[in-house]
């Protein structure tokens, strides 16, 4: 099946600095990645919407100048979170999918990425 | 808002017991998924019922689907203590966007060797 990388697993930074997540589909184009933020125990919120060479569609609530996306090819979409604060610290996932024409349940999800600002 | 909500939050039996897991939501849709999250982990889709599907099976998963009450159970039989995970159902809603999945808040499911 489809395989979506996700890099880093983990990463730990300051408050104040930005971190970029990396999402990968290794072997599909995906023309459009899907961002979710994953609290302990809870469910995955949809935060934006990203597809190849044009701007995220952000979820209401979600700050598109603090959770900067960026889909340049079809194979990597990042998410820079910046100015980062504790209170960013989550689960971060992305999935993929891979044709426009395709529909919503065709989506391939990464492994996630654990983000703790200290 | 959230879309699906799993009953119950957390679900303990013992190996070789059956496990049910139940899903409800709020709009039409065009198909719902079940997905499997071990801790920390990504999620693995499991099943996808259409909502013109009454029930679907997969090995030891039985979905059904039952769109006048707009819920969704999943079946897990003979349990093993790796089905340990958290289960999450996610909702394809039908007139809005075709890519976007909204997901419920889960069920913890621990299966005691």
């Amino acid at each position: 099946g489809a395989v979506v990388s996700q890099h880093p697993s983990r990463v730990i930074c300051k408050s104040g600095t930005s971190v970029k997540i990396e999402c990968r589909s290794l072997d599909f184009q995906a023309t459009t990645m899907f961002w979710y933020r994953q609290f302990p125990k809870k469910s995955l919120m949809l935060m934006a919407t990203s597809n190849e060479g044009s701007k995220a569609t952000y979820e209401q609530g979600v700050e598109k100048d603090k959770f900067l996306i960026n889909h340049a090819s079809l194979t990597l979409s990042t998410l820079t979170v910046t100015s980062a604060h504790p209170e960013d610290s989550s689960f971060y996932i992305c999935s993929a999918s891979e044709l426009p024409g395709k529909r919503a349940y065709e989506q391939y999800f990464g492994p996630g990425t654990r983000l703790t600002v200290t | 808002s959230q879309q699906g909500e799993e009953d119950p939050q957390a679900l303990s039996i013992q190996e070789g017991e059956n496990a049910t897991m139940n899903c409800s939501y709020k709009t039409s849709i065009n198909n719902l998924q079940w997905y499997r999250q071990n801790s920390g982990r990504g999620l693995v889709h499991l099943i996808l019922i259409r909502s013109n599907e009454r029930e679907k099976h997969s090995g030891r998963l039985r979905v059904t689907l039952d769109t006048s009450k707009k819920s969704s159970s999943l079946l897990i039989t003979a349990s093993r203590a790796a089905d340990t995970a958290s289960y999450f159902c996610a909702t394809d809603a039908s007139g809005g966007s075709n890519y976007k999945l909204t997901f419920g808040k889960g069920t913890l499911l621990t299966v005691n060797p």
